[in-house]
C-alpha cells in the first residue's frame, strides 16, 4: 500500500538525550514536512524539504534537526536544546505545488 | 506563527443533525482544505478546493470556497457517531520559490450522540 509510515507511535525521551522520530513515505512525493501539534492548538510547521539534499526551517525550528538523504525518508530529530518536546508529531509529503499535504498517523512524545 | 480563525472551537449534537463550520482568515489563501483527525492519528483529507467560489461535496460533506478567498466553509449533513472528531482547516499558502505552507485552523471538535 502507498503511503506515510511513522515510526515509533510512542516514544519517550530522557533528560537530556536526543532521539529520532522516522518518516517513509512511498508515495514518490518530492515535498515532505513536519508539524508539531501541542492540544487545543493546530499544526505548527517545524521543518520542510522540496527536494533530497535540501530542507528549510519552519515556523518553529529552534531545538529541532533534519535531514532528506533520500527521497522516501525525512527522520527528525528531537534534541536535548528543545526544552518542551512533549507533543505529537506528524510527518506530511505532496505531490506537486498547489496540491494537498497527506499526512502519517503520527508519534507521541513524552518525558521520561 | 499565523493560525486561521476557525468556529465554533466544539458542537455537541444529536445523530442526524446537519453541522456547520468554518474558518475565516486575514489573508488570501490559493487552496483551501479540510481535514478530520481522530484521537491519536494523522489528519485526513476530507476535502480540497481550488477556486474562489467552488463548491464540492464528498459523500455527505459539503465545502466551498469563499469568493472573497479569506474564508470556507463546511458542511456535514445528516451526521452519525463516526463523525465524532476534530476538524480542521487549512489554508494553502506560498512559502518562498515553489513550496506551499499550510496554516492551519485551530480545530472543530464535533461530538455525535446517538
Amino acid at each position: 500500500d502507498g503511503g506515510i509510515t511513522q515510526s515509533p507511535k510512542y516514544l519517550f525521551r530522557k533528560e537530556g538525550q536526543n532521539v529520532t522520530l522516522s518518516c517513509e513515505q512511498n508515495l514518490n512525493h518530492d515535498a515532505m514536512y513536519w508539524y508539531r501539534q501541542d492540544p487545543g492548538q493546530g499544526l505548527r510547521l517545524i521543518y520542510y524539504s522540496q527536494i533530497v539534499n535540501d530542507f528549510q526551517k519552519g515556523d518553529i525550528a529552534e531545538g529541532y534537526s533534519v535531514s532528506r538523504e533520500k527521497k522516501e525518508s525525512f527522520p527528525l530529530t528531537v534534541t536535548s536544546a528543545q526544552k518542551n518536546p512533549t507533543a505529537f508529531y506528524l510527518c506530511a509529503s505532496q505531490t506537486g505545488f498547489r496540491q494537498p499535504q497527506h499526512f502519517g498517523d503520527g508519534t507521541r512524545l513524552s518525558i521520561l | 506563527g499565523q493560525q486561521l480563525n476557525q468556529s465554533p472551537q466544539s458542537m455537541f449534537i444529536q445523530e442526524g443533525e446537519d453541522v456547520s463550520m468554518n474558518c475565516t482568515s486575514s489573508s488570501i489563501f490559493n487552496t483551501w482544505l479540510w481535514y478530520k483527525q481522530d484521537p491519536g492519528e494523522g489528519p485526513v483529507l476530507l476535502i480540497a478546493l481550488y477556486k474562489a467560489g467552488e463548491l464540492t461535496s464528498n459523500g455527505r460533506l459539503t465545502a466551498q470556497f469563499g469568493i472573497t478567498r479569506k474564508d470556507s466553509f463546511l458542511n456535514i449533513s445528516a451526521s452519525i457517531p463516526s463523525d465524532v472528531g476534530i476538524y480542521f482547516c487549512a489554508g494553502l499558502t506560498n512559502y518562498g520559490g515553489a513550496t506551499n505552507k499550510l496554516i492551519f485552523g485551530t480545530g472543530t471538535l464535533l461530538a455525535v450522540q446517538p
